[in-house]
């Protein structure tokens, strides 16, 4: 079974500083991508960062990075200089190969509040 | 290029009513997700069509159905409503393509109510 947790509900930051998000999966699949969506209160889910298991290379996408443990299966999102605008509802998310389609496992989501 | 768009925005309903809703993907997409949003739960995943079929389903009771039209266009139902299927609706649209990972993109979701 594939099951993806976010063990961290709630989570706040002070404007300009560093978080981290933590993620951990269970797949037996050898070959997936990883997400983190970020969800705003206006609810339109947006991609924030995507990997693929096959790089070892964590991704970097602006002030968004992830730390990816394959071996560990975990996958944590680090958010630099945080802004206002960072606040949301952050996502986690898995997906096997794009040869089984499109289903996509996400986790319960983690809060994230900026305060200025 | 337009949104994924998802009709209605807002819908209230009593148990044992049923309900449809509605997903414009995005032009030249073939592939379109349906996701049940509860706070509980998180996002779970209904089923996926493409190309009219369905390609795969979500651990739901066979009140959830779907279906998809040759424009792409896709509807789900929901038969038999009961308390707990109130929850945000999101449909995701994606080129669909299984050679190469193709990017999901949400629409803004229905806000079902079930009375």
């Amino acid at each position: 079974a594939q099951t993806v947790t976010q063990s961290q509900p709630e989570m706040s930051v002070q404007e300009a500083e560093t978080v981290t998000l933590s993620c951990t999966y269970d797949t037996s699949e050898n070959n997936y991508y990883l997400f983190w969506y970020k969800q705003p209160p206006s609810r339109q889910m947006i991609l924030v960062i995507r990997q693929e298991a096959y790089k070892q290379q964590n991704a970097t996408e602006n002030r968004f990075s992830v730390n990816f443990q394959k071996a560990a299966k975990s996958f944590s999102l680090k958010i630099s200089d945080s802004q206002l605008g960072d606040t949301a509802m952050y996502f986690c998310a898995f997906t096997p190969s794009p040869n089984t389609g499109n289903q996509f496992y996400f986790g319960t989501g983690t809060s994230l509040t900026v305060i200025p | 290029k337009a949104g994924v768009t998802q009709t209605p925005r807002y819908l209230i309903k009593t148990r044992g009513q049923q309900v449809t809703l509605s997903c414009s993907p995005i032009s030249g997409h073939r592939s379109v997700s349906w996701y049940q949003q509860t706070p509980g739960q998180g996002l779970q995943f209904l089923f996926e069509y493409f190309s009219e079929t369905q390609r795969n389903k979500g651990n739901f009771p066979g009140r959830f159905s779907g279906r998809q039209f040759s424009n792409s266009r896709s509807e789900m139902n929901v038969s038999t409503l009961e308390l707990g299927d109130s929850a945000l609706y999101l449909c995701a649209s994606s080129l669909g393509l299984a050679v190469n990972y193709n990017e999901q993109f949400f629409g803004p979701g229905t806000r079902l109510t079930v009375l």
